[in-house]
C-alpha cells in the first residue's frame, strides 16, 4: 500500500469555478499534512499546513484534514489559470525532524 | 520570508567525477535541512536529514558513501555525490525547516551525469 496517495489527473476545471483535491495516507501516526504547488521543472512552493482535524483556509486555498478517515483535501476557489499545477500532497510523520513523504500530485488544469 | 537557495541551478559531469551541491537557507537559521531527489514525473523521495553539527540520517536504500552530506552551520548544507554515474542523473531538491512545521524547498539542482 502507498503511503500517500492522489489521484494523477489531469483535473480539469473552468476558470473561477472551485478545484477539489484529495489525498489519503496510510500511517495513522502521521501528524502534519502539507499541500505544495510544483510547476514543471521547478521546485515545490509550499502552499498550506494542516496539523488539526477540520478546516484551514488561507485566501483563496482551504486545506481539510480528517485523521479518521486519513483524508487530506486542498480547496482552490475562483480558479485561475496561474493556479494549472501538480499539486502535491506530503506527510511528516511528526518529531519536528521528519521528512515529508509525497504522493505522486495531481495535475490540475484551470481552462480559461 | 522563508528563502531557500542553492547552488548550482544545474550542472553536467563526467561518469565517475563527483559534483557538491549547496543549499543556504537566507533569511532563517535552519536546525533541520532535508535532501531529497525527483527522477522525472516522479514525486519527491526524501534521501537523508541533515541536522547542524551531526552525521545525517539517510533513507533506506540511500548509499551514505555515495551522497555525502554536511550541514556545517544553521544556514548551510552540502550534498556531495561521489563517483557519478548516468542514472544519479536527478532533479535534487534541499529543503529547510523553519519553526516547527513549515519547510521551504530550493530551487533545486538538475544533474546529468554523462
Amino acid at each position: 500500500q502507498k503511503e500517500v496517495e492522489q489521484n494523477s489527473g489531469p483535473l480539469s476545471v473552468p476558470e473561477g469555478a472551485i478545484a477539489s483535491l484529495n489525498c489519503t495516507y496510510s500511517d495513522r501516526g502521521s501528524q502534519s499534512f502539507f499541500w505544495y504547488r510544483q510547476y514543471s521543472g521547478k521546485s515545490p512552493e509550499l502552499i498550506m499546513f494542516i496539523y488539526s482535524n477540520g478546516d484551514k483556509e488561507d485566501g483563496r486555498f482551504t486545506a481539510q484534514l480528517n485523521k479518521a478517515s486519513q483524508y487530506v483535501s486542498l480547496l482552490i476557489r475562483d480558479s485561475q489559470p496561474s493556479d494549472s499545477a501538480t499539486y502535491l500532497c506530503a506527510v511528516e510523520k511528526g518529531g519536528g525532524a521528519d521528512g515529508l513523504t509525497f504522493g505522486k500530485g495531481t495535475h490540475l488544469i484551470i481552462q480559461p | 520570508g522563508a528563502v531557500v537557495s542553492q547552488h548550482p541551478s544545474r550542472v553536467i559531469c563526467k561518469s565517475g567525477t563527483s559534483v557538491k551541491i549547496e543549499c543556504r537557507s537566507l533569511d532563517f537559521q535552519a536546525t533541520t535541512m532535508f535532501w531529497y531527489r525527483q527522477f522525472p514525473k516522479q514525486s519527491l523521495m526524501l534521501m537523508a536529514t541533515s541536522n547542524e553539527g551531526s552525521k545525517a540520517t539517510y533513507e533506506q536504500g540511500v548509499e551514505k558513501d555515495k551522497f555525502l552530506i554536511n550541514h556545517a552551520s544553521l544556514t548551510l548544507s552540502t550534498l556531495t555525490v561521489t563517483s557519478a554515474h548516468p542514472e544519479d542523473s536527478s532533479f535534487y531538491i534541499c529543503s529547510a525547516k523553519k519553526r516547527t512545521y513549515e519547510q521551504y524547498f530550493g530551487p533545486g539542482t538538475r544533474l546529468t551525469v554523462t
